[in-house]
């Protein structure tokens, strides 16, 4: 059975660049969220959705970050133009059950450097 | 609001050595407590959950009891091993005053050497 899955695993650009991550869920799960980690800052929530629609995205940090998710299969998380204080890493994770029942499966991560 | 605070690494110990990870917790009410682990180069993985006072939750040899009166929720292991290298990450979830938050401590690192 196939984990969450996050592409690319790597991302090097230049500042003022568009970048897009990639997540695909656990099929049947109805909770996604997306998290950036860094060194300075830790793990921070970033938005998540149920059943496709964005609940809380009280943690984007700017206009220049977005995030859709088209069906239940598919989310992106956009950043225009980029910066290279936004360099981390960027984690899709899914639930069936959102938090309340605690577990989330975490994709491996995409790791993004802005020049 | 909730913050998770976890004791800082790196913490480094020798195979089959005694571990505490301490963490304590602030909530507004009464939150489900997690660890999670994230083995080098890989997302997130729940290591064991306790969801209400005096429980414990255990895996892989990991404990850690759900302490009210402290707030509180360590995570011990008898005798660890090389392959328990990883970075460790205590959460808590309160659902009905944050909803879906998973809110995470910083992450302590443990490195165990042969």
């Amino acid at each position: 059975d196939a984990g969450v899955i996050q592409s690319p695993r790597h991302e090097v650009t230049e500042m003022g660049q568009e970048v897009t991550l990639r997540c695909k869920p656990i099929s049947g799960h109805d909770y996604l969220f997306w998290y950036r980690q860094t060194m300075m800052r830790g793990l921070e929530l970033l938005i998540y959705f149920n059943n496709n629609v964005p609940i809380d995205d009280s943690g984007m940090p700017e206009d220049r970050f977005s995030a859709k998710m088209p069906n239940a299969s598919f989310s992106t998380l956009k950043i225009q133009p980029s910066e290279p204080r936004d360099s981390a890493v960027y984690f899709c994770a899914s639930s069936p059950h959102g938090t309340s029942k605690g577990e989330l499966f975490f994709g491996e991560g995409s790791r993004l450097t802005v020049l | 609001g909730n913050s998770v605070t976890q004791m800082e690494g790196p913490v480094t110990l020798s195979e089959e050595a005694f571990l505490t990870i301490n963490c304590t917790y602030t909530a507004t009410g009464y939150p489900s407590l997690f660890w999670y682990v994230q083995y080098p180069g890989e997302g997130l993985q729940l290591l064991l959950k306790a969801t209400k006072a005096d429980d414990k939750g255990s895996n892989k040899g990991f404990e850690a009891t759900y302490r009210k009166e402290t707030t509180s929720f360590h995570l011990e292991k008898g005798s660890v091993q090389v392959s328990d290298s990883a970075v460790y990450f205590c959460a808590l979830s309160d659902f009905n005053n944050a909803g879906n938050m998973l809110t995470f401590g910083g992450g302590t690192r443990l490195m165990v050497k042969p």
